[in-house]
Parts: C-alpha cells; structure tokens; sequence
C-alpha cells in the first residue's frame, strides 16, 4: 500500500542555520504530495504542495520539490527562525483518492536563539 | 468563516463509556475526515464522508462510528471507549479532490482510563 516516510526528530538547530527534512514515498500513479505544520497546542496547516513531478511548491520560505525518479520531497528552508519550531508532517494523496491523505510520522523541529 | 470547529477540547473518559466528538464547518466543503494521531505514528484516518449521506471507512475505523447527514456537520461516535482510544483527535475538510487544501481542526484530545 501506499507509506510516507520521513526522518525522525527531534531535529534541533539554532537561528540562521539551514533546515532540511527528508521524506520519501511508495505509492502507484501520481500522487499529490504536501508538507503540513504543525504548531504546539494546534492542528495542522498546509504548508505547501507539489501535485505533478518536477513540481516545487514553496510557502514562507520553505520549498520542496516532487521528485519522481526517488520517489522524494524534502522539505527545505536557508534560513530558519525560532518561530519555525513545530512539527512537520509529509503527506501523499493517491490518484482518484478523494482527498485521503496517507502522512509521515511527523519531525519535531526545534530552532534555539 | 469559522473554519473547522471541534468539540470539546479536552475528555476524559473511563472504559466502556460512550461519547460523540463534534466537528463542524462553514466552508460548504464536500469532503470531511476524521484522523487520530498518536506518537510517533503521525494522523491516520478513521472514517471519511465525500457528501452528506455518503460515509466510509478509513485505516483504522474499528470502536468508532460517523453519519453525515448534513454538508456542515460530521460527528464521530465512541461506542465504548478503551485505553488504546486515547489519542488526539483531528477533524478536516476539503473540496472533492485530491489536490486540493485540507482544513484542520484545533484537535480534541481524549484519555480513556
């Protein structure tokens, strides 16, 4: 069946240093794939998303790009802010799925002044 | 809009009781899902409905049940709750494709003793 896979945190950095979470993923066809955050005490949000290969999807500094041929879509950001700490989930929505998101196990972030 | 609105935010449970979480949104979306996240597992998904009337089952469905009977409001039922039920419960949205933005909830955390 389909699976996320994504590296375990926590990863700890400090301000201004680069940030990248590695995530693959097994699915058929053409998934839709999507980074989600989520900040302590609430739910998730969208970050970004990639829905056909060689897409990138970037929002609030962060990007990922879908990479067909290793079945990937790190998520990456230069420069990060403490306001960044929170968890990071990867995500894939199979074809002719109706929106059911198959996610990662999730990678706690953690950025220290 | 208010978004997706969840019901309650915390509860507390002894074993064999039965409760419903409540989930409501505004954004006349098509799609509602209900998802547990537990440590280390990230969000995997209970039922999910594509319309009002319209429910099924997803990964991990077994002690709980859903109706749709409107497009705003999509209840999830504990019949009778267990430990292994302890969990944090998530309620999205979306329009009827696989691309697009799901909505989160705030979360209901729940504890079963």
């Amino acid at each position: 069946g389909d699976s996320v896979t994504q590296m375990e945190g926590p990863v700890t950095l400090s301000e201004e240093a680069c940030l990248t979470i590695n995530c693959t993923y097994t699915a058929t066809g053409y998934p839709s794939l999507f980074w989600y955050v989520q900040y302590p005490g609430e739910g998730l949000q969208l970050l970004l998303k990639a829905t056909k290969a060689d897409d990138k999807g970037s929002n609030k500094g962060f990007e990922a790009t879908y990479r067909k041929e290793t079945t990937s879509f790190h998520l990456e950001k230069g420069s990060v802010q403490v306001s960044d700490s929170a968890v990071y989930f990867c995500a894939l929505s199979p074809t002719d799925s109706w929106g059911k998101l198959q996610f990662g196990a999730g990678t706690q972030v953690v950025v220290t002044p | 809009n208010a978004g997706v609105t969840q019901t309650p935010k915390f509860q507390v449970l002894k074993t064999g009781q039965s409760m419903t979480l409540q989930c409501a949104q505004d954004m006349n979306h098509e799609y509602m899902s209900w998802y547990r996240q537990d440590p280390g597992m990230g969000l995997r998904l209970i039922h999910y409905s594509v319309g009002a009337g319209i429910t099924d089952q997803g990964e991990v469905p077994n002690g709980y049940n859903v109706s749709r009977s409107t497009t705003e409001d999509f209840p999830l039922r504990l019949l009778s709750a267990a430990p292994s039920q302890t969990s944090v419960y998530f309620c999205a949205s979306s329009f009827n494709r696989d691309d697009y933005e799901q909505y989160f909830g705030p979360g209901t955390r729940l504890t079963v003793t």
